[in-house]
């Protein structure tokens, strides 16, 4: 089946620090890539996604690469700020799969001033 | 703001009874999919609704079911409320239902079960 994991949570860093959150995957077939992220009450908003391999998704200055030889999706940003903090989600959408997502338990971002 | 709207944002009910959440997808999206998020726990995919028909299901029983509308309003039906049901349901909806389409999510409705 289709599977996600991502590091363990809380990830705590200082304003302007460098963020890497891992993530890799199993899904059959060729999926897209998402990164999604879910501030404190809310629902989950789009951040950046990837299609195929080596594609680059950014946003906001997070950008994440397609790995398919090391079914990895690792979220990065150079410098956080304190409004970053939130839950990352990583998500893989298996192309069989009719865009049914499939999220890991997401990482907790704390980043303090 | 992803246009995305549930009814109600906070529900208590207690075991054994009936609930309906509502959703309001983006206007020209044919496909609308649930989400159950336990605290602390990442979002699990219920059931996804493509053109008014049931398009997918996840490991969900029975008394879980939905519906979709043509006007782009969806629902969520839990028959017999048992208390790991509290949780946050997320809709999301998409223009289609393929891999490369971006879901977008509502804020979603906080259920309590007692």
């Amino acid at each position: 089946g289709n599977s996600v994991t991502q590091m363990e949570g809380p990830v705590t860093l200082s304003e302007e620090a460098f963020l890497t959150i891992n993530c890799t995957y199993t899904a059959t077939g060729y999926p897209s890539l998402f990164w999604y992220v879910q501030y404190p009450g809310e629902g989950l908003q789009l951040l950046l996604k990837a299609t195929k391999a080596d594609d680059k998704g950014s946003n906001k200055g997070f950008e994440a690469t397609y790995r398919k030889e090391t079914t990895s999706f690792h979220l990065e940003k150079g410098s956080v700020q304190v409004s970053d903090s939130a839950v990352y989600f990583c998500a893989p959408n298996p192309n069989n799969a009719g865009n049914m997502l499939t999220f890991g338990g997401g990482t907790r971002l704390m980043v303090k001033p | 703001e992803t246009g995305v709207t549930q009814s109600p944002t906070h529900l208590i009910k207690t075991r054994g009874q009936q609930v309906t959440l509502r959703c309001s997808s983006q206007s020209g999206h044919n496909t609308v999919s649930w989400y159950q998020q336990a605290l602390g726990q990442g979002p699990q995919f219920i059931f996804q609704y493509y053109r008014e028909e049931e398009n997918g299901r996840g490991n969900f029983p029975p008394r879980f079911s939905g519906l979709q509308f043509p006007n782009y309003s969806s629902e969520l039906n839990v028959n017999a409320l048992e208390l790991d049901d509290s949780a946050l349901y997320l809709c999301a909806s998409s223009i289609e239902a393929g891999s490369q389409e971006t879901q977008y999510f509502g804020p979603g409705t906080r259920l309590l079960v007692l």
